[in-house]
């Protein structure tokens, strides 16, 4: 089965900071990738996704994330944090064919104002 | 306005109730999802449908049934609650695009089980 890592549970930034959230991927074929984001008190969002293409797709607020198939890795980065990016990021990814997706255990963002 | 509506967004009931999760979409979508989250853990899958009267066992094993009656509905049911049952229960439904499921989700119910 496949499974998803984000090694970083806690990431505590200032504002104006550069972020990167790591995800990897277990799954070796062809994949869905998706970030989602939950702020306080509010749903699960989808923040960008990523399907065919480009490797680097930009998202709503800034966000931007680069597939990098050799690595399994789909990392996602924004050159300046805002206080209002304070949110769990949760990575996902399904297989080409499977229609569920698997998600990472999150990572918690805090970003001092 | 099209969305995913989830009743109760928390619930604190005594060991053995029987209990309902309802969840609505008004969006049309055929496929419908129940994860179950923790603080600080992945999302798990429990239930999942594709269409009415489809239901199936997602990733994680759990005590909680489904049903689809209808396209807009999908509630989860525990039959006796027990502290173990509690958690965060997330709702989604879903549209295919370019051959990939992006999930919508509801702002999810909240169950403590004394």
């Amino acid at each position: 089965a496949q499974s998803v890592s984000q090694h970083n549970h806690h990431v505590i930034l200032s504002e104006a900071a550069s972020l990167e959230l790591g995800c990897n991927y277990s799954y070796g074929g062809t994949v869905n990738l998706f970030w989602y984001v939950q702020y306080p008190g509010q749903h699960l969002q989808l923040l960008l996704k990523y399907f065919s293409g480009d490797p680097l797709v930009k998202g709503i607020k800034g966000f931007e994330a680069e597939f990098i198939k050799s690595k399994f890795s789909f990392n996602l980065r924004k050159p300046s944090v805002q206080w209002s990016d304070t949110a769990e990021y949760f990575c996902a990814v399904n297989e080409g064919s499977a229609r569920q997706l698997t998600f990472g255990s999150g990572t918690q963002l805090t970003v001092l104002p | 306005e099209a969305d995913i509506y989830q009743t109760p967004r928390y619930l604190v009931i005594g060991t053995g109730k029987k209990i309902t999760l309802e969840c609505s979409q008004t969006m049309g979508h055929d496929k419908m999802y129940w994860y179950q989250q923790d603080p600080g853990m992945e999302l798990h899958l429990i239930h999942y449908s594709y269409g009415v009267n489809s239901t199936e066992k997602g990733d994680l094993s759990s005590e909680s049934t489904v049903s689809r009656i209808r396209t807009e509905h999908f509630p989860l049911t525990l039959e006796s609650a027990r502290p173990s049952h509690t958690s965060q229960y997330l709702c989604a439904s879903s549209v295919e695009r370019s051959g990939a499921n992006v999930l919508t989700f509801g702002a999810g119910s909240r169950l403590t089980v004394l």
